[in-house]
């Protein structure tokens, strides 16, 4: 079965310091990836996306991610943290596998930025 | 106001009854799928739906049900046959399913808590 991994599970950091929470995906072929997040209390939201050409992928709020199809990696990064993004994020892929294209999730991270 | 509703926010249920959990949405959505959160566990995929009158399991379907009669409307039975039931329930929908246009929403999500 296609796979999302997602290296840390809670990430702590201070106000102004970068972020880069990590994503592998286990599939060889075409994939979409997608990175969601949860702030407390609301809805899942979409962050950022990608389907294909420019593999830096800008997103809201200032994050960004890079798919490097050689390492099977979505890394999403943000240069400097606000306490506002303290949240769970989630990275996603989907497949071509039985025609289907559903999303596989990974296990999410809980980031905390402390003011 | 276009989104996806999910009612009710809050759910309690005594162990051997079932219940069934509302999803309903105005975006004119072709695609509709239930998801289980669990802490840790990220979002596992219960059902889901291309289209009215049809549906397909997901990764964790034993002791779910659900139907598609309309197209706005997706709502999940959790069975007495589910075997640890508590969690927090996820509908969304998209577009399509398929190579593109499948960028999921998210509704806001039914806490389950089974006494």
């Amino acid at each position: 079965a296609q796979s999302v991994s997602q290296h840390n599970h809670h990430v702590i950091l201070s106000e102004a310091a970068s972020l880069e929470l990590g994503c592998n995906y286990s599939y060889g072929g075409t994939v979409n990836l997608f990175w969601y997040v949860q702030y407390p209390g609301q809805h899942l939201q979409l962050l950022l996306k990608y389907f294909s050409g420019d593999p830096l992928v800008k997103g809201i709020k200032g994050f960004e991610a890079e798919f490097i199809k050689s390492k099977f990696s979505f890394n999403l990064r943000k240069p400097s943290v606000q306490w506002s993004d303290t949240a769970e994020y989630f990275c996603a892929a989907s497949y071509s596998g039985a025609g289907s294209y559903q999303l596989t999730f990974g296990k999410g991270t809980k980031l905390s930025v402390i003011p | 106001d276009g989104g996806i509703t999910q009612s009710p926010k809050y759910l309690f249920r005594k162990e051997g009854q079932n219940v069934t959990l509302s999803c309903e949405q105005n975006l004119n959505h072709d695609a509709m799928y239930w998801y289980r959160q669990d802490p840790g566990q990220g979002l596992r995929l219960i059902y889901y739906s291309q289209i009215v009158n049809d549906f397909q399991k997901g990764d964790i379907a034993e002791g779910y049900s659900v139907s598609r009669e309309k197209k706005e409307s997706f709502p999940l039975t959790v069975t007495s046959a589910q075997k640890n039931p508590t969690a927090f329930y996820l509908c969304a929908s998209s577009m399509r399913m398929g190579r593109l246009h499948n960028e999921q929403f998210f509704g806001p999500g039914t806490r389950l808590t089974v006494l």
